[in-house]
């Protein structure tokens, strides 16, 4: 079945600087993965994704990249706002419709 | 268009007792998921309804149930509610939902408080 391991579990930096979120996954069938973004008390919100076809992508201050040899794939947000500070989840989309297997998540607090 | 809602927001059982939560997905989605997202677990993946039909179920225990309608409306239900059941519950709506690539679009959850 799908496992998803997620590091750090919690990551703090100063506004401005980078960050970066990696994980581990086991399906190697997997061809989806999503990034999901949860605030205090809000749903997760998908921030970007990323598919098997593909090895990096890029929207604004937010980057995935994806190995599928070594079944990796990474987060990196630029310039991190105060804002950016929330929950984040990657996710792993095998191959049954409709279930998404969430990583453990990493609390990123960003300082003014 | 409308977002995900869920219903009710927050409930409140004691042990023994069931309960049925609601939710609408987006207009025109036809794939419903359901989460349970606890501080010690996690988000965890329940059961997944396509067509009024459950496609994919998670490792919860029989106890967690849930149906579809045929607009597209999902409930689901746990019986002889547990301690450990208190958590929030997520539903998610997705487009196609025949294929796994689809954004999925969660709802607010329903905060289930179990005494």
């Amino acid at each position: 079945g799908e496992n998803v391991e997620q590091h750090p579990s919690t990551l703090s930096v100063q506004e401005g600087d980078s960050a970066v979120i990696k994980c581990t996954y086991s399906d190697s069938a997997s061809n989806y993965f999503p990034w999901y973004k949860q605030e205090l008390g809000k749903r997760p919100q998908l921030i970007i994704d990323i598919r098997s076809n593909v090895g990096e992508k890029k929207d604004q201050r937010i980057a995935v990249t994806l190995n599928k040899t070594a079944k990796h794939f990474s987060l990196h947000i630029t310039e991190t706002q105060p804002e950016d500070s929330a929950v984040y989840f990657c996710v792993e989309s095998g191959t049954s419709y409709g279930k998404l297997t969430f990583g453990q998540g990493t609390i990123l607090t960003v300082h003014p | 268009k409308a977002g995900v809602t869920q219903t009710p927001r927050y409930l409140i059982k004691t042990r023994g007792q069931q309960v049925t939560l609601s939710c609408s997905p987006i207009s025109g989605h036809r794939s419903v998921s359901w989460y349970q997202q606890t501080p010690g677990q996690g988000l965890q993946f329940l059961f997944e309804y396509f067509s009024e039909t459950q496609r994919n179920k998670g490792n919860f225990p029989g106890r967690f149930s849930g149906r579809q309608f045929s607009n597209s409306r999902s409930e689901m239900n746990v019986s002889t509610l547990e301690l450990g059941d208190s958590a929030l519950y997520l539903c998610a709506s997705s487009l196609i939902g025949q294929t796994t690539y689809n954004e999925q679009f969660f709802g607010p959850g329903t905060r289930l408080t179990v005494l």
